[in-house]
Formats: structure tokens, C-alpha cells, sequence
């Protein structure tokens, strides 16, 4: 299995701050790589696929970068509806793995 | 627009067998092109890929739990089904079916999920 570790756990910021979530792969993986956002009770809800294209309807303020083995998610200025839990996913391999998750939480 | 609903018990008793059933709509899984996974999220942990199967019937289960799983496909109903065997509390979970592109693309949609709790 390719193992997803991401960082931090826990990122606590506020409004208007610029944060960055990391996921390395446990080899490298091109740019397979999705990244989620989850709020509690919903299920999964997919912001950028292929490591960097954002996906329609997803605020510009969201960006995905990285190739091979390291991955980088980035909110530009975090806003209110942006505290909730985010999910790097791999699909270069069966069985699919993700992250741990990271929880954005207010400061 | 396709979307996917869950259903089934929401409670099993340890040692029994968990079976859930994922209702699609707005797409023939008979089509092709796509398979159709189960992922499973425990309260307050990650998400974990289970399985899926092919419009063929072909399926593909994860490792660490492929002796205790089996997906199957209704093609007349549009919907498949997952069943896991010999259940214990760590298999207590919310419970997501989606569409699959098989590392075309990104998985989704998804369903809204089903909590199912192994209690006795």
C-alpha cells in the first residue's frame, strides 16, 4: 500500500491567514493525487484532483501543487466556512490510501 | 446528475455480518467506464478504500480486509452491495459508496454515507 502521511494534524489560524497543508507519499506517484475537504456529518467533498486542478465551484483561494512524492495544498486567506477537515487522497494504486487528515481550527 | 444513497441496518451485533446496499441514479452502472467502491470512515478517523466492482462484475478488494468482504452488483436495480463478515467494533464506521473512474480521475460522486455501529 502507498502510505499518505500528512502535516500538520492540527493548524490553528485565523481569518485571512494564508495556510499550507503537506502530504508526502510513500513513493512517488506523478500527480495522482486528490485533496478533500470534510465538515462534520457530510461526506467528502473533492477541491482539487490531479494535484493542482481545482475543480468547478471551488473558491480560487484553493490551489494544489506538487509532483512526484510531495503534495501541497494552499488557502490563500482562510475564510470563515474554511474551518473543517482536509484529506490528501492517492489513486496511482490500488488499494486508494489517504491521509490522516489535517483539522483547520479557528486561533 | 448521478447520485448515490446508502441504505441498511444501522446496528449489527458483533459476529454477525454487516450488509449495506448503494442505490445509483442518474447514471447505468451498466455502462462501463466505471467502477463502484465502498469507503468507510471510523468516528473520528480517516477514510479507508474497502472495495469495488466493475460494471463486469470483476471486483477488487483491499488487503486488510479481503477475506471478510464481498461487493456484488444488481445490474436490473442499478445498485450493489457490500457485505462484511464476522464483525467486530473496529468495524464501526460511516459507511460512503462511490463512483470510481479507476485512477482515470478522482472518485465521486459520493453518497451521503451510513453509520453503522457493531454493538451488541
Amino acid at each position: 500500500d502507498i502510505q499518505m502521511t500528512q502535516s500538520p494534524s492540527t493548524l490553528s489560524a485565523s481569518v485571512g491567514d494564508r495556510v499550507t497543508i503537506h502530504c508526502r507519499a510513500g513513493r512517488t506517484i506523478s500527480n495522482y493525487v486528490n485533496w478533500y475537504q470534510q465538515k462534520p456529518g457530510k461526506s467528502p467533498n473533492l477541491l482539487i484532483s490531479a494535484a493542482s486542478s481545482l475543480q468547478s465551484g471551488v473558491p480560487s483561494r484553493f490551489s494544489g501543487s506538487g509532483s512526484g512524492a510531495d503534495f501541497t495544498l494552499t488557502i490563500s486567506s482562510l475564510q470563515p466556512d474554511d474551518f473543517a477537515f482536509y484529506y490528501c487522497q492517492q489513486y496511482y494504486n490500488r488499494p486508494w490510501t489517504f491521509g490522516h487528515g489535517t483539522k483547520v481550527e479557528i486561533k | 446528475q448521478v447520485q448515490l444513497q446508502e441504505s441498511g441496518p444501522r446496528v449489527v451485533k458483533p459476529s454477525q455480518t454487516l450488509s449495506l446496499t448503494c442505490d445509483v441514479s442518474g447514471d447505468s452502472m451498466s455502462n462501463g467506464g466505471y467502477s463502484w467502491s465502498w469507503i468507510r470512515q471510523p468516528p473520528g478517523k480517516s477514510l479507508e478504500w474497502v472495495g469495488y466492482i466493475f460494471y463486469n462484475g470483476n471486483t477488487e478488494y483491499n488487503p486488510s480486509l479481503k477475506s471478510r468482504v464481498t461487493i456484488s452488483l444488481d445490474t436490473p436495480k442499478n445498485s450493489f452491495s457490500l457485505k462484511v463478515t464476522s464483525v467486530t467494533a473496529a468495524d464501526t464506521a460511516m459507511y460512503y459508496c462511490v463512483r470510481d473512474p479507476g485512477g482515470l480521475g478522482p472518485i465521486g460522486p459520493w453518497g451521503r454515507g451510513t453509520l453503522v455501529t457493531v454493538s451488541s
